[in-house]
C-alpha cells in the first residue's frame, strides 16, 4: 500500500526567508502524481501545487517550488519569500495516475510565519 | 470557490443520534470522495464513489455509510454518533467525462460535533 510520510510536525519561519518542507512516499508503481495542499485556518483545502512522475522537471507556481526526487522517493516543497498569509497546515499527498484511486495525504506540517 | 459544495456547514448532535451530510462534486465530476479530519490531524479517507459505484474503501466505520446518486451528488450517513465521530468532514470530487483530473477539489468541509 502507498504511504506518504512528513516528518516534521511543525516549522517555522522568518518572514521573507525561504523554507522547505519535507514529504517521503512509497510506492511501487511508476506513474503517478504528488501534490501539496494548503489549509490555512478557514480549514479549507486549496492545491498549492502538482508533480507528474513521468516528468522530470521540477513544478513550480509563483514562489512555491518543488524538488521531486523519483528514486529516493522524495517530494519536498519550498517556500520563497515567505509571507504571512502562507502560515497554515501543508499536506503532502499522493495519487495513481492510472487509477482514478484515492488520494492519499500525510499526516501535515504545521508552518508558522514569524513577522 | 472549488465548485464542491457541502451542507451543512455545521451541525451539533447528540450521541446516539443519525445524520446525514451532503456533497454536490464540481458539475461534470464522477468521483467522489470523503474524508474525516478530526482535531489537528491528518485526513483520514473514508469512501469513494465513481459514477455511483463504490471504487475505494478506506478506515470507515461501519456506522457510516455512503452512497452516490444518479445525479452525482453523494451522501455519508453517520449513526450511532459517539463523542469520538466529532471532527470536519470533507467531500472532494474529481474526474470529469471529458478528462482524468490529477487534483481533488474539496469542499469547504462539514463541521460535525456531537454531544
Amino acid at each position: 500500500a502507498q504511504t506518504v510520510t512528513q516528518s516534521q510536525p511543525e516549522m517555522s519561519v522568518q518572514e521573507a526567508e525561504t523554507v522547505t518542507l519535507s514529504c517521503t512516499y512509497d510506492t511501487s508503481e511508476s506513474d503517478y502524481y504528488l501534490f501539496w495542499y494548503k489549509q490555512p485556518p478557514s480549514r479549507q483545502m486549496i492545491l498549492v501545487i502538482r508533480q507528474e512522475a513521468y516528468k522530470q522537471q521540477n513544478a513550480t507556481e509563483n514562489r512555491f517550488s518543488v524538488n521531486f526526487q523519483k528514486a529516493a522517493k522524495s517530494f519536498s516543497l519550498k517556500i520563497s519569500d515567505s509571507q504571512l498569509g502562507d502560515a497554515a497546515m501543508y499536506f503532502c499527498a499522493y495519487r495513481d495516475r492510472n487509477r482514478d484511486d484515492k488520494i492519499i495525504f500525510g499526516k501535515g506540517t504545521r508552518l508558522h510565519i514569524l513577522p | 470557490d472549488s465548485g464542491v459544495t457541502q451542507t451543512p456547514k455545521h451541525l451539533i448532535t447528540a450521541t446516539g443520534q443519525r445524520v446525514t451530510l451532503r456533497c454536490s462534486p464540481r458539475s461534470g465530476d464522477l468521483s467522489v470522495y470523503w474524508y474525516q479530519q478530526s482535531l489537528d490531524q491528518g485526513l483520514q479517507f473514508l469512501i469513494q464513489y465513481y459514477n455511483g459505484e463504490e471504487r475505494a474503501k478506506g478506515n470507515i466505520l461501519e456506522r457510516f455509510s455512503a452512497q452516490q446518486f444518479p445525479d452525482l451528488h453523494s451522501e455519508l450517513n453517520l449513526s450511532s454518533l459517539e463523542l469520538g465521530d466529532s471532527a470536519l468532514y470533507f467531500c472532494a470530487s474529481s474526474a470529469s467525462r471529458d478528462r482524468m483530473n490529477t487534483e481533488a477539489f474539496f469542499g469547504q468541509g462539514t463541521r460535525l460535533t456531537v454531544v
